[in-house]
């Protein structure tokens, strides 16, 4: 079955600075890499999503990177600011009958 | 938000009760899942549902055992609640969209804090 990764599980940036987190999956068949965002003490909620045909896609101050070949995605938050504060997960989909299957998570604290 | 409800939010239950958690949904989706939450675990997927009584296993489906008889409510049951079960539990919905099929995002509920005493 489908394995990800996700590092670093903590990450403390400079406000205004960028923030990257990366992901690793294992099966080549999965074709949708969501990312969520869930703040202290409520549900993850996505924030920007790709699938398999595409290389990047951004939205405003996050973009997400896929390297199919090298099977790993990657967000990127530019400018961050004190709201970003929070924990991000990656996750995997393979198929439309298939399950998602979700990295531990990066706790990420922005430093004023 | 989309129209996904999860009860109880909160249990306080003893070892070796069983329990029944439910999520209840009112976006006609085909799939929905259920998923536990623990410090340094992440989300992990216990069971999943992608149709009227069409369940699979997820990575940490021993223990609990779940049930759809309808395409809203998607239950997970403890059979013999255990202290390790202790947890925040999710559900989750999605839908494929499109000729293709293609995969749209998964909507969470608010989760249930379980704890087993």
């Amino acid at each position: 079955g489908e394995n990800v990764e996700q590092h670093p599980s903590t990450l403390s940036v400079q406000e205004g600075d960028s923030a990257v987190i990366k992901c690793t999956y294992s099966d080549s068949a999965s074709n949708y890499f969501p990312w969520y965002k869930q703040e202290l003490g409520k549900r993850p909620q996505l924030i920007i999503d790709i699938r398999s045909n595409v290389g990047e896609k951004k939205d405003q101050r996050i973009a997400v990177t896929l390297n199919k070949t090298a099977k790993h995605f990657s967000l990127h938050i530019t400018e961050t600011q004190p709201e970003d504060s929070a924990v991000y997960f990656c996750a995997a989909k393979r198929g439309r009958d298939d399950k998602i299957i979700f990295g531990k998570g990066t706790r990420l604290h922005i430093l004023p | 938000d989309a129209g996904i409800t999860q009860s109880p939010r909160h249990k306080v239950t003893e070892t070796g009760t069983p329990v029944t958690l439910r999520c209840h949904q009112t976006e006609n989706h085909r799939y929905m899942y259920w998923y536990r939450q623990d410090p340094g675990h992440g989300l992990r997927l216990i069971h999943y549902s992608y149709g009227v009584k069409d369940t699979d296993k997820g990575e940490v489906s021993d223990g609990y055992s779940v049930s759809r008889s309808k395409t809203e409510d998607f239950l997970l049951t403890l059979e013999s609640a255990t202290s390790s079960q202790t947890s925040v539990y999710f559900c989750a919905i999605s839908e494929a969209t499109g000729s293709n099929r293609l995969n749209t995002e998964a909507f969470f509920g608010q989760g249930t804090r379980l704890t087993v005493v």
